[in-house]
């Protein structure tokens, strides 16, 4: 069985910050991995996703993510970040081969303040 | 490409009614899709996983005779949630994957509904 570990459960920064979101992973088997974004009232909308080969992934608005199978961790970080970035941020993970379902951390608030 | 369209996206419904949801897939068809419930400040938890012109898996200790899931087409999924009480209230929030099940296509989600049982 997978499991998510997101440690912090808020995260507030000022504009123009830095911010890391940490994630962490336990499985037995190969994964794949996912950063989706939830506002208030809505479904979740894809970040970026790991699947296999270069282990920085990034999205097309600024955000990264790296995968440390070691360290079992696919933290999302981003250097510089916006008001209107201020979201809810899953982590998840799929089993590979599976028919799909995600387990998804308990999610990182990310309160962004001018 | 690959739009997941949920309806209604809120709902509020006396305790005893029952109330379905519609989840499609707009531009690909959808072998599988999952249905998750959203608690206020928590995460997604898969409820079932429904599979269309087969019976639905449900998560343990989810009741399937009260969270009725109907895969009728490839491209729609309806969960009914029946006899709803005060505390079905949730944010139920559908998904597919436009890809191969399996093959590490992101699911897509629908944009929830918001139930509110009075």
């Amino acid at each position: 069985a997978q499991s998510v570990t997101q440690l912090d459960s808020q995260v507030p920064v000022f504009e123009e910050a830095p911010v890391e979101l940490r994630c962490n992973y336990s499985s037995s088997v190969s994964v794949y991995l996912f950063w989706y974004v939830q506002y208030p009232n809505q479904g979740l909308q894809l970040l970026l996703k790991y699947l296999s080969g270069s282990t920085l992934v990034e999205s097309i608005n600024g955000f990264e993510a790296e995968f440390n199978k070691s360290q079992t961790s696919f933290h999302l970080r981003k250097p510089s970040v916006h008001i209107s970035d201020t979201a809810e941020y899953f982590c998840a993970v799929s089993e590979r081969g599976s028919q799909g379902n995600l387990i998804f951390g308990k999610g990182t608030k990310l309160s962004v303040k001018p | 490409g690959a739009v997941v369209s949920q309806h209604p996206s809120w709902v509020i419904c006396k305790s005893g009614t029952s109330v379905k949801i519609e989840c499609r897939s707009l531009d690909f068809q959808a072998t599988t899709m999952f249905w998750y419930r959203q608690f206020p400040k928590q995460s997604l938890m898969l409820m079932a996983t429904s599979n269309e012109g087969s019976k639905a898996t449900y998560e343990q200790g989810v009741e399937k005779d009260k969270f009725l899931i109907n895969h009728a087409s490839l491209t729609l999924s309806t969960l009914t949630v029946t006899s709803a009480h005060p505390e079905d209230s949730s944010f139920y929030i559908c998904s597919a994957p436009p890809g191969g099940a399996g093959d590490g296509s992101p699911l897509h989600f629908g944009n929830g509904t918001r139930l509110t049982v009075t």
